[in-house]
């Protein structure tokens, strides 16, 4: 059965201040997305990484793919009050269409 | 370009009850796919359609169905509601599934009394 973990489940930073959330899952898969949801609104989708090595960019977040390690990360540099949200992580099965979500990270960012 | 349209944003029913929400893709995507999203148990996936045929399914129960008409617009049913079926229903589309990023709608609220 496949699941995703993240961590931390929840964060509280500064503004300016660097942070990575984690995503690691327990069985093979080459595909990884990674969406934000603020609060009582739906889901926007950041990133799809789709091979080991990925490295995806946009803005002040990055994310990266290690298939091996089963392991994405969602880096935020110099965070900015706009960037608090939820983030999700989401992996699905080899040819499989079902996506599983890991639980969210809630990142709050204060001035 | 219009995006995904889930109908009603908000729906109150009380235990026993049938429900129907609906869902229009973004136009050109034939690929949809449908979430549940409560505090407790966080986002599920419940099915995926692409042209007209359910290719997986969530583990939920039977009183959970769906289905795509040839126009790519989707329906999810849900009958002899339960308290535990209040929570937020997500629906997504995309062009081809997997490879590229979903576009989601702003969901139903169903709220069971």
């Amino acid at each position: 059965e496949l699941k995703v973990e993240q961590n931390p489940l929840f964060l509280s930073m500064q503004e300016g201040k660097n942070y990575t959330i984690y995503c690691n899952y327990s069985t093979t898969s080459d595909r990884l997305y990674w969406y934000r949801q603020d609060p009582g609104k739906s889901l926007e989708s950041l990133f799809v990484l789709l091979s080991n090595g990925a490295v995806k960019q946009e803005g002040r977040l990055m994310a990266s793919l290690d298939t091996k390690a089963r392991l994405s990360t969602l880096h935020i540099t110099a965070a900015v009050h706009d960037l608090s949200a939820t983030y999700f992580c989401a992996v699905t099965m080899d040819s499989n269409y079902q996506l599983i979500w890991g639980a969210g990270t809630k990142l709050i960012i204060k001035p | 370009k219009a995006g995904v349209t889930q109908t009603p944003r908000y729906l109150i029913k009380t235990r026993g009850q049938q429900v129907t929400l609906s869902c229009s893709p973004i136009s050109g995507h034939r690929s949809v796919s449908w979430y549940q999203q409560t505090p407790g148990q966080g986002l599920q996936f419940l099915f995926e359609y692409f042209s007209e045929t359910q290719r997986n399914k969530g583990n939920f129960p039977g009183r959970f169905s769906g289905r795509q008409f040839s126009n790519s617009r989707s329906e999810m049913n849900v009958s002899t509601l339960e308290l535990g079926d209040s929570a937020l229903y997500l629906c997504a589309s995309s062009m081809r599934p997997l490879n590229e990023k979903l576009f989601f709608g702003s969901g139903t609220q169903l709220s069971v009394l």
